[in-house]
C-alpha cells in the first residue's frame, strides 16, 4: 500500500513568494494533519482535518498560512507571502480512528523541506 | 499545562551496547503514549503504543515501559545497531477530543 505522499520533497524560494505544499493521505484514513518540524521546537501541529473538514487550526502561525482539503485524497498547505522564518520541514500525516476507540497511529509522509531565502 | 519532556536530548553509544530513553509527561487525563522513530530525512514511524493498563511492551530489540502513576515512560534498546541511529519521539494523548502532545525527541547516534 502506498503511504502518505508529499510533494515537493524540497523547495527553495525567495522571501515574498507563494509556496504550496501538497499531500495525499492513505486511502481510507479519516484524519489528516499538517505539522511543522524545526530543531528548536520539534514537531508542531498546524492544522488537522476530519473527513475533509478543518477541526483545529489554532496552530497555524498567522494569516499567511492556509490549508485546504477539497476531497479525501488531497490536501494543500499554502504560505503566502513566505518569510525566512518559515524555513522548516513540513509533514503531512494521516490516521484512522480504530474500532476500539483508541486513536489510530499517525502515518507520516516523508516531509517537504522548505528553505526561504 | 500538558507537557512531554524527553531525556537525554542526545546520546552517543557504541554498537552492541544497550541504552534507555526517558519520557516524562504531565498530560492528564491520560489515554495512551506512543514512541516514534524518525530516521534522518524521513517521517516518524510508530514503534509501539502504551495504554493506561500496560506496563511493558516489546517490539524486537525495543522495549517500552509505562508507569502511569509517576507519568513516566522509557524506551530500552538492546544490542544497538547502526540502524538504530535516529530521533526517538514520545507522543502522549489525553482523553478523547484532546490534542497529541509531542516531546522534542532524543537523538541517538550509534557508532561502530
Amino acid at each position: 500500500d502506498a503511504g502518505v505522499i508529499q510533494s515537493p520533497r524540497h523547495e527553495v524560494t525567495e522571501m515574498g513568494q507563494e509556496v504550496t505544499l501538497r499531500c495525499k493521505p492513505i486511502s481510507g484514513h479519516d484524519y489528516l494533519f499538517w505539522y511543522r518540524q524545526t530543531m528548536m521546537r520539534g514537531l508542531e501541529l498546524l492544522i488537522y482535518f476530519n473527513n475533509n473538514v478543518p477541526i483545529d487550526d489554532s496552530g497555524m502561525p498567522e494569516d499567511r498560512f492556509s490549508a485546504k482539503m477539497p476531497n479525501a485524497s488531497f490536501s494543500t498547505l499554502k504560505i503566502q507571502p513566505s518569510e525566512p522564518r518559515d524555513s522548516a520541514v513540513y509533514f503531512c500525516a494521516s490516521s484512522k480512528t480504530s474500532i476500539a476507540g483508541v486513536t489510530g497511529e499517525l502515518f507520516f509522509g516523508e516531509g517537504s523541506r522548505l528553505t526561504v531565502l | 499545562k500538558n507537557q512531554v519532556e524527553q531525556s537525554p536530548q542526545s546520546l552517543i553509544i557504541l554498537e552492541g551496547k544497550n541504552c534507555t530513553l526517558q519520557c516524562n509527561y504531565t498530560v492528564s487525563p491520560f489515554s495512551n503514549l506512543r514512541w516514534y522513530k524518525q530516521d534522518t530525512g524521513r517521517g516518524p514511524v510508530s514503534l509501539t503504543i502504551m495504554t493506561f493498563s500496560e506496563n511493558t511492551k516489546s517490539n524486537g530489540r525495543y522495549t517500552a515501559t509505562l508507569d502511569a502513576d509517576t507519568k513516566q515512560s522509557s524506551l530500552h534498546i538492546t544490542a544497538s545497531q547502526l540502524s538504530d541511529s535516529a530521533s526517538y519521539i514520545c507522543v502522549v494523548r489525553g482523553q478523547a477530543g484532546t490534542a497529541l502532545i509531542f516531546g522534542k525527541g532524543t537523538t541517538l547516534s550509534v557508532s561502530s
